[in-house]
């Protein structure tokens, strides 16, 4: 199995900070990972496919790159509603696997 | 828009089989996969499995022996089972869709790119 693992898994930022997160595959992924949010009691939510692919109707403060095995999720200016958890998860090869999370909280 | 709804029992006993529901509203049940996703405080977000509308499934290994998917596309919807459940098969289980667009790459050859784009709202399952 693939593993995805994410840093930091803990971030503390304040609004209007950019930050980034990683998520690093154990082996070559190409550019099949997505991106996802999620608040607590609800179901995740697609920001970015293609590791770099913004879904439709996601706010273009959300920027993905990367391939292989090295992939980056950008905020560029944290907004109230972006305090959440965020998940990669890769579609290279089965089983489609999750990276463990990074919990964005308010500094 | 597209919307899922999934039901099923939440309180078992160990030995039990899980079995949960999901329904399919306002799209296209064919051309898609139909995915099983379950989430814990300890293990985060896990793949369970997939089947598409022909009944062709996808497994993860780690749990490959005890699941069995089915689909009804009289109905539109999927279900999953999951036999002999422990402690450990307690969570948050999610149905989803995986979506998927073609991009042109290189030579103009065609990739599929697959995401979650549509998901249940998520049941509770505990085995106690």
């Amino acid at each position: 199995d693939v593993q995805l693992t994410q840093s930091p898994s803990f971030l503390s930022a304040s609004e209007g900070d950019r930050v980034t997160i990683t998520c690093r595959a154990s082996q070559g992924i190409r550019s099949h990972l997505a991106w996802y949010q999620q608040k607590p009691g609800t179901a995740p939510k697609v920001l970015i496919y293609a590791a770099s692919t913004l879904q439709s109707g996601v706010s273009s403060r959300f920027s993905g790159s990367g391939s292989g095995t090295e992939f980056t999720l950008t905020i560029s200016s944290l907004q109230p509603e972006d305090f959440a958890t965020y998940y990669c998860q890769q579609f290279n090869s089965y089983p489609f696997t999750f990276g463990q999370g990074t919990r964005l909280e308010i500094k | 828009q597209v919307q899922l709804q999934q039901w099923g029992a939440g309180l078992l006993k160990p030995s039990e089989t899980l079995s949960l529901t999901c329904a399919v509203y306002g799209g296209s049940f064919s051309g898609y996969s139909w995915t099983w996703i379950r989430q814990t405080p300890g293990k985060g977000l896990e793949w369970i499995g997939e089947i598409d509308h022909s009944g062709s499934t996808n497994d993860n290994p780690s749990l490959k022996s005890r699941i069995t998917m089915s689909v009804d596309t009289s109905k539109n919807q999927f279900s999953l089972k999951l036999r002999s459940v422990t402690a450990a098969d307690t969570s948050v289980y999610y149905c989803a869709r995986r979506g998927v667009t073609v991009v042109r790459g290189v030579l103009n050859i065609p990739y599929n790119y697959y995401y979650m784009d549509v998901w249940g709202k998520g049941t509770t399952v505990a085995v106690s």
